[in-house]
């Protein structure tokens, strides 16, 4: 089942901050975040696994709650290169991570 | 690296034609794995594959959709009888091991006419 993503969409004026939550209906193995620019391919920003730590780098940092079954995606002092569409892409314990289930997307336009 | 390699990048096909798209992914990544996406939606999987074998298929992928990767290399999808309804965007992805970030080709857009 899908996970849902929220909000689907949010805009942001440059320098101010977002997160963007994950939540799944099952146990949750592993996250992958991804960035989707227009009319291109998502691009990889990072994997949380069960059991692991909060990851982060630059800017853009996230969280896993195995108990919840949800990850947050935090995206501080906002910059223009930011604006896309955020997927989260979650892999759950009867595939042990081998295929992603992505939500709906989250749809991020910082401006000026 | 170079990345991962999709051809063609666009198909306009008439309905009830057959079509195959090519995937070259990063050599060094053992897993290869095809999605589709919709405009406005997520990607959705359709299949994955371990060096040479097929290891998962959704459920939702009719029998008129087949993949093949000879030799653990690049990879063909193959859709036969195409329907308006496969209209979309075909994405392959790889990566090196399990719990690793996609690397995402530039898709294959599909439009049955």
């Amino acid at each position: 089942q899908q996970p849902v993503q929220s909000p689907q969409a949010v805009i942001l004026r440059e320098g101010e901050d977002a997160v963007i939550n994950c939540s799944s209906s099952k146990a949750l193995y592993s996250v992958h975040w991804y960035r989707q620019k227009h009319g291109e391919a998502p691009v990889f920003l990072m994997i949380l696994l069960k059991g692991g730590e909060q990851k982060g780098h630059d800017k853009i940092s996230a969280s896993f709650n195995e108990k919840k079954q949800q990850s947050s995606l935090y995206l501080t002092a906002s910059q223009l290169s930011y604006s896309g569409t955020y997927f989260c892409g979650i892999g759950t314990n009867n595939n042990a991570g081998n295929m992603l289930t992505f939500g709906g997307g989250t749809r991020l336009m910082v401006k000026p | 690296d170079t990345g991962v390699s999709q051809d063609p990048r666009h198909k306009i096909t008439k309905r009830g034609q057959n079509v195959t798209f090519r995937c070259d992914p990063i050599s060094e990544h053992n897993r290869l794995y095809w999605y589709r996406q919709t405009l406005g939606q997520g990607p959705e999987f359709l299949t994955y594959f371990q060096n040479e074998a097929q290891l998962e298929k959704s459920r939702l992928l009719s029998d008129r959709f087949s993949a093949e990767r000879p030799k653990g290399s690049f990879s063909t999808l193959e859709i036969q009888r195409t329907e308006q309804g496969d209209s979309a965007m075909y994405l392959c992805a790889s990566s090196f091991i399990a719990n690793y970030g996609y690397t995402f080709g530039s898709g294959t857009r599909l439009t049955v006419v």
